[in-house]
């Protein structure tokens, strides 16, 4: 496609339920990020790929949160056992770049996770 | 996370007028970058600074990289209704990744 596409728009999920959530990078963009945007805020890093390699996970908050690009294309966000605060808008962004610090990135739209 | 502070948090003009933020860091970064993002959509990237003191302009757009490293400026002229919207700032140190700021909402007034 033509940008970056993120299925599904929005989610509502009771709490204690898993989530995925799907990312459809820029066909050969190399560099994929995940970023999650609290209401009122700014977005906040998550985790990086080049290609399938996730070489920073850092910003993820918990060991409930699982981030995979298996092919290097297409990747999944997964949140486990989701809690009220993880209620917040998950943006994908993709780059052609294979830098971790490249600005022009490309966003999706986001999925606006809402935890019940 | 960390993140920049900008202000003001939120702006109401009217049409035509021009329009000021800002942004501020504890931490020193070389990049900074302004982006726009509209409700329900993700951030478009506007402008891109790369060196202390710079001054670059994208249609009626102007930004400036502070001299201190620390800090960046938006200047937005004879602003029109597609304005609306979120600016955020964000900035790249070295190696590190991308940090953003917490955002100043545009408002126009008709």
């Amino acid at each position: 496609g033509a940008g970056v596409s993120q299925s599904p728009r929005y989610k509502v999920a009771k709490r204690g339920q898993d989530v995925a959530l799907r990312c459809d990078p820029i066909s050969g963009h190399v560099s994929l990020f995940w970023y999650q945007q609290a209401l009122g805020q700014g977005p906040e890093f998550l985790t990086y790929f080049q290609n399938e390699a996730q070489l920073d996970k850092s910003g993820l908050p918990s060991d409930r949160f699982f981030a995979e690009r298996p092919e290097g294309s297409v990747s999944t966000l997964k949140i486990q056992r989701t809690q009220q605060e993880d209620s917040a808008v998950y943006l994908c962004a993709s780059s052609l770049a294979r830098v971790r610090t490249n600005e022009k990135l490309f966003f999706g739209s986001g999925t606006q996770l809402s935890v019940l | 996370g960390q993140q920049l502070n900008q202000s003001p948090q939120s702006m109401f003009i009217q049409e035509g007028e021009d329009v000021s933020m800002n942004c501020t860091s504890s931490s020193i970064f070389n990049t900074w970058l302004w982006y726009k993002q509209d409700p329900g959509e993700g951030p478009v990237l506007l402008i891109a600074l790369y060196k202390a003191g710079e001054l670059t302009s994208n249609g009626r757009l102007t930004a400036q990289f502070g001299i201190t490293r620390k800090d960046s400026f938006l200047n937005i002229s004879a602003s029109i209704p597609s304005d609306v919207g979120i600016y955020f700032c964000a900035g790249i140190f070295g190696n590190e990744k991308l940090t953003f700021g917490t955002g100043t909402r545009l408002t126009i007034i008709p």
